[in-house]
């Protein structure tokens, strides 16, 4: 059982917008910044969105991220067939002291 | 430039200890908050354990008491010791720096514990 909620599936289509939710609580998305990645089989997980919003260098501006509240959501624009990963978001846990991770959301395109 | 290289999984049996290396390059494992993360056959991404700058350290209730994290600063090396393994411990473990983010991780080792 993930501490941050993520729906376990989303789809699109080619050139569509897609968006995956995040949830948590008070100790953890409500109080610290939100992080997004996206993972391939066999490699390690790339960072695509850090501090809610920030995408770091190298990372299309397709991929968007926000929060409001214990909540937040990653946005990806004009999908494409090599954005079929799994995504993950994360965020600081006051209460365990640790980085707290969603249980991932496999998108499909 | 930042890197990051695991070793030291393999297949253990249930009951048995193996010790994880992340040998970091381009950076200090002393300045940062480094972390293990693993990655079960068909599960998500499972946080495992911190160490901070200070030297403090904290762990997942499923590791707790098991699994040791450390560092070596004049081998700039982070270390995970996973004592008493399950074989709910299979997994893919990948060390990764937080600097408000995973901002960089390693490429993960495999470890199987299995009879």
């Amino acid at each position: 059982q993930s501490v941050l909620t993520q729906p376990p599936s989303a789809s699109g289509t080619p050139g569509q917008r897609v968006t995956i939710s995040c949830s948590g609580s008070s100790s953890n998305i409500g109080s610290n910044a939100v992080s997004w990645y996206q993972h391939l089989p066999g490699t390690a997980p790339k960072l695509l969105i850090y501090s809610n919003d920030q995408r770091p260098s190298g990372v299309p501006d397709r991929f968007s991220g926000s929060k409001s509240g214990t909540s937040a959501s990653l946005a990806i624009s004009g999908l494409q067939s090599e954005d079929e990963a799994d995504y993950y978001c994360a965020a600081w846990d006051g209460s365990l002291s640790g980085p707290v991770f969603g249980g991932g959301s496999k998108l499909t395109v | 430039e930042v890197q990051l290289v695991e070793s030291g999984g393999g297949l253990i049996q249930p009951g048995g200890s193996l010790r994880l290396s992340c040998a970091a390059s381009g950076f200090s494992v002393s300045s940062d908050y480094m972390n293990w993360v693993r990655q079960a056959p068909g599960k998500g991404l499972e946080w495992v354990s911190i160490i901070y700058s200070g030297g403090r350290t904290y762990y997942a209730d499923s590791v707790k008491g098991r699994f040791a994290i450390s560092r070596d600063n004049s081998k700039n090396t982070l270390y995970l010791q996973m004592n008493s393994l399950r074989a709910e411990d299979t997994a893919v473990y990948y060390c990764a720096r937080w600097l408000q983010a995973f901002d960089y991780w390693g490429q993960g080792t495999l470890v199987t514990v299995s009879s």
